[in-house]
């Protein structure tokens, strides 16, 4: 299986600053047959179901604000949020799609500083 | 409106069943992919179990293989989780999740909450 471990395990980010979330995989989610990293970025608001961000790495979902951008190929990612809003405060998971099981990160969890 | 609706959640005995559903409205259903995520309480999201989009092909997580079964009818745009012999660790919120053109998780269910206690 492949693991997914994120760091920190909580964040706190004055309003307007920039927050970054990291996320490691035990091996590479590079498909060879599309060259596209196979990991996603969820939000999940106190209450709510997961809200997807970020898909193969770097593509934004269509209605996510440009503040929410994912980086990284390989083994590496990032999932960075400029200019922090008050809505932004949220556990975010990294997730491998690339091969099953597919598995998430344990979360990071983003509040106001 | 695109949603997807779980019911079927509830309390059970440890070694009984329940039948999980979820319906999906407002897309092509028999077009998607689907998964099953779950989510215990105050933890993270663990994948559960996914089906492809005409039923043909389904895989399981370790800790569900030989006891859960997942299944669709497209016909009546509806997804289902059937649980047996379930265990106290099985109590989570239940989710169903669509696979989008991506291929991640684009569009998810609120979950229904499934209790396994005494």
């Amino acid at each position: 299986d492949i693991v997914m471990t994120q760091s920190p395990d909580s964040l706190a980010v004055s309003l307007g600053e920039r927050a970054t979330i990291n996320c490691k995989s035990s091996q590479s989610v590079l498909s060879g047959s599309n060259n596209k990293n196979s990991l996603a970025w969820y939000q999940q608001k106190p209450g709510q179901s997961p809200k997807l961000l970020i898909y193969w790495s770097s593509t934004r979902e269509s209605g996510v604000p440009d503040r929410f951008s994912g980086s990284g190929s390989g083994t590496d990612f990032t999932l960075t949020i400029t200019s922090l809003q008050a809505e932004d405060v949220a556990v975010y998971y990294c997730q491998q799609y690339h091969s099953a099981p597919i598995t998430f990160g344990q979360g990071t969890r983003l509040e106001i500083k | 409106e695109v949603q997807l609706v779980e019911s079927g959640g509830g309390l059970v005995q440890p070694g009984g069943s329940l039948r999980l559903s979820c319906a999906a409205s407002g897309f092509t259903f028999s077009s998607h992919w689907m998964h099953w995520v779950r989510q215990a309480p105050g933890k993270g999201l663990v994948w559960v179990s996914r089906i492809t989009s005409d039923g043909s092909s389904t895989i399981y997580a370790d800790s569900v293989k030989g006891r859960f079964t997942i299944s669709r009818d497209n016909a009546k745009n509806t997804l289902h989780l059937q649980m047996n012999s379930l265990r106290a660790e099985d109590t989570a919120l239940y989710y169903c999740a669509r696979v989008g053109s991506g291929s991640s998780n684009d569009l998810w269910g609120r979950g229904t909450l499934v209790t396994v206690s005494s």
